[in-house]
């Protein structure tokens, strides 16, 4: 079975602190994604990696960074929390398969 | 331009009655089209797939979908609810094995 880990399932931050978020795959997978999931919103596309070191900026990248050093690792970064980015986040991966496959979620609250 | 719409936000039923959970695409190429489950508190399961195979997709715990390109809907039913079947669910269009679209949700309640 393919198995996504989360560093954290619930995290409280403060407004200005810098907040590593990561994910772990172990199914050799080249793709992998960081989305956030809000009530209503479904979950919008933050950043995806299909490669080392290789990222694309998805649909809400503003405000985010990400790091791909290794293959089965993907982070993602908030240089500077700030109230309007609490919400779940959902690592997922892919490797080439259409489905994608998802993490726990980690949900952050920045106060 | 690609879009999902889930038409129900909140579905109640029984327990031992039908579901039905619509869900409506947009897609200017041939679409992949999935249903994932989220349980409280829990990341996204895949439920079922259609990738231009079977219109008719069967997928786990009594699951199915059929993918009608006419209407393009990819509408999600099960004959008997069960009380662990309570949870939100989701419609996602995708192509290139990347991009996915993901629709608002749908919250599943079942009564016993």
């Amino acid at each position: 079975d393919v198995k996504v880990t989360q560093s954290s399932r619930y995290l409280v931050k403060r407004t200005g602190e810098k907040v590593f978020l990561e994910c772990v795959q172990d199914m050799d997978h080249e793709n992998m994604f960081w989305y956030r999931q809000d009530p209503g919103l479904g979950l919008r596309l933050i950043y995806f990696s299909y490669d080392v070191k290789m990222k694309e900026k998805g649909d809400i990248p503003e405000g985010y960074s990400v790091s791909r050093e290794k293959k089965e690792r993907f982070s993602l970064i908030l240089e500077s929390a700030s109230t309007n980015q609490t919400s779940m986040y959902l690592c997922a991966s892919t490797g080439g398969e259409h489905e994608q496959y998802f993490g726990p979620g980690t949900r952050l609250t920045v106060t | 331009a690609q879009s999902v719409t889930q038409l129900d936000s909140h579905v109640s039923v029984s327990e031992g009655t039908p579901v039905l959970l619509r869900c409506n695409y947009s897609s200017s190429y041939s679409p992949s089209l999935f249903w994932y489950v989220q349980h409280p508190n829990k990341g996204l399961q895949l439920l079922l797939k259609y990738t231009s195979a079977a219109t008719l997709v069967k997928g786990i715990n009594g699951f199915e979908a059929e993918f009608k390109k006419s209407e393009t809907s990819f509408h999600l039913t099960k004959p008997s609810a069960h009380m662990s079947d309570a949870a939100e669910y989701f419609c996602v269009v995708g192509w290139g094995g990347i991009w996915m679209i993901f629709g608002a949700g749908t919250r599943l309640a079942v009564h016993p």
